[in-house]
């Protein structure tokens, strides 16, 4: 079964600065997707980043981008110019790709606090 | 475009009590996924659908658990009797499946459920 890992349960940033999340996960197989959500006090799931195995290119999404290490499994998030609106609880998810569209992993998450 | 809709938000009722949790997904979408989140277990897969039949359902915690999918439309999630370690998130997601698809999923906007 597949793992996900999100070592770090808080982390905090300054305004306009720049933070890097955290996220490791176990997998035997070849063919995946990656996807970070962000969940703010409201509580939706919003999709921030996705990102293909397959695909070498790193995924950046505006102020989002991530860092996708194959052979080390890690597909660390990174917010740049941090607003006081990206304050949330952060997932790092695991979807399979073979047998359709199969369910989500997701790691513990990462409480992302930002500094005025 | 309406995304997906759960109801209700909030629910409180009192142990015994039958309780059902309700799920309408994104128009097209062929999946639909019922997850609940705790502080202790984070995010998990209760049960999915695939076209209406569900596929996976190895998550739902027990027999007081079920879960239907009448149509492509709409899907119930019932806890009967209810016990206060049911109190949770509860959220549904749907999305489109074909294999290889980096199709997304969307959530709705959650159900917590506390249970007296």
């Amino acid at each position: 079964a597949q793992t996900v890992t999100q070592s770090q349960p808080e982390m905090s940033v300054q305004e306009a600065e720049t933070v890097t999340l955290s996220c490791t996960y176990d997998t035997s197989e070849s063919d995946y997707y990656l996807f970070w959500y962000k969940q703010p006090p409201s509580r939706q799931m919003i999709l921030v980043i996705r990102q293909e195995a397959y695909k070498q290119q790193n995924a950046t999404e505006n102020r989002f981008s991530v860092n996708f290490q194959k052979a080390a499994k890690s597909f660390s998030l990174k917010i740049s110019d941090s607003q006081l609106g990206d304050a949330a609880m952060y997932f790092c998810a695991y979807r399979s790709a073979w047998g359709g569209n199969t369910p989500l992993v997701f790691g513990k998450g990462t409480r992302l606090s930002v500094i005025a | 475009d309406a995304g997906v809709i759960q109801s209700p938000r909030h629910e409180v009722t009192e142990m015994g009590q039958e309780v059902t949790l309700r799920c309408k997904p994104i128009s097209g979408h062929d999946y639909l996924f019922w997850y609940r989140q705790t502080m202790m277990r984070g995010l998990e897969l209760l049960i999915y659908f695939n076209n209406n039949v569900p596929i996976d359902d190895s998550g739902m915690p027990e027999d007081r658990f079920s879960a239907k999918m009448p149509n492509a439309s709409f899907s119930t999630l019932k806890i009967q009797p209810s016990e206060p370690r049911d109190s949770a998130v509860y959220f549904c997601a749907s999305t489109t499946g074909r294999e290889y698809s980096n199709q997304p999923q969307h959530f709705g906007d959650g159900t917590r459920l506390s249970i007296l």
